[in-house]
């Protein structure tokens, strides 16, 4: 595709339970990034990925949170024992060199019940 | 810490009225960003503001920067009720223990609202 492609779209989850969010960036961007985006707020930075280098993890708030990327390729983040805190869209995005602009795919809403 | 704050959050504006929201941030970047997010949608990126002193434009909006002040401005001309969104900017400050890459710090974002 064209653009940063995320799935799912939305997601209803109870608290406890683990989901796992996708990201399939732009082909040939070797930067990928996750974000976090609370209702009515700025997004905070999560993880930040870069080729086959070691993942900038600095932004993850717990460790529940994990991410994986394969290369240059999908990734996914997975929230473990979701809190309703967690609820959020989180947004991925790609850029094609590290200080590149980056572009968002549309998110994944996550509501926690 | 760094903070990225802009005034106004909420902005009601009269079509063909000008108007600027501000964006302060509290450490030093090379490079600052303007994006504008419709409802449910994703970000789209307007701007990108790499010195001091840079301006730029696209049609009705227009954004500063002053790396001195620590400042940059987005300023609306005239405006439209296309122009209804929110509106962000978000400083680069780079990664984990000086590493160069898109680490953006984002504003709480001004939400815009154009009535005839």
């Amino acid at each position: 595709g064209a653009g940063v492609s995320q799935s799912p779209s939305n997601k209803v989850t109870e608290k406890g339970k683990d989901v796992e969010l996708r990201c399939d960036p732009i082909s040939g961007h070797t930067a990928l990034y996750w974000y976090r985006q609370r209702l009515g707020q700025g997004l905070e930075f999560l993880i930040y990925f870069q080729g086959n280098s070691a993942p900038d993890k600095s932004g993850l708030p717990s460790d529940r949170f994990s991410a994986e990327r394969t290369g240059e390729s999908v990734s996914t983040l997975t929230i473990q024992r979701t809190q309703q805190e967690d609820s959020a869209v989180y947004l991925c995005a790609s850029s094609l060199y590290p200080k590149g602009e980056l572009f968002f795919g549309e998110g994944s809403r996550l509501t926690v019940l | 810490e760094l903070k990225v704050e802009q005034n106004p959050l909420f902005l009601s504006m009269q079509e063909g009225k000008n108007y600027t929201i501000y964006c302060n941030y509290s450490t030093t970047s090379d490079r600052l960003y303007w994006y504008r997010q419709d409802p449910g949608k994703s970000l789209e990126s307007l701007f990108v503001l790499l010195s001091n002193g840079a301006v730029k434009q696209e049609g009705r909006l227009m954004a500063s920067l002053d790396t001195k002040a620590r400042l940059s401005t987005l300023h609306i001309t005239a405006a439209v009720h296309d122009l209804s969104a929110t509106y962000f900017c978000a400083v680069d400050t780079g990664g984990a223990g000086g590493t160069s890459y898109g680490k953006l710090t984002f504003g709480q974002g001004t939400i815009l609202t154009v009535h005839p």
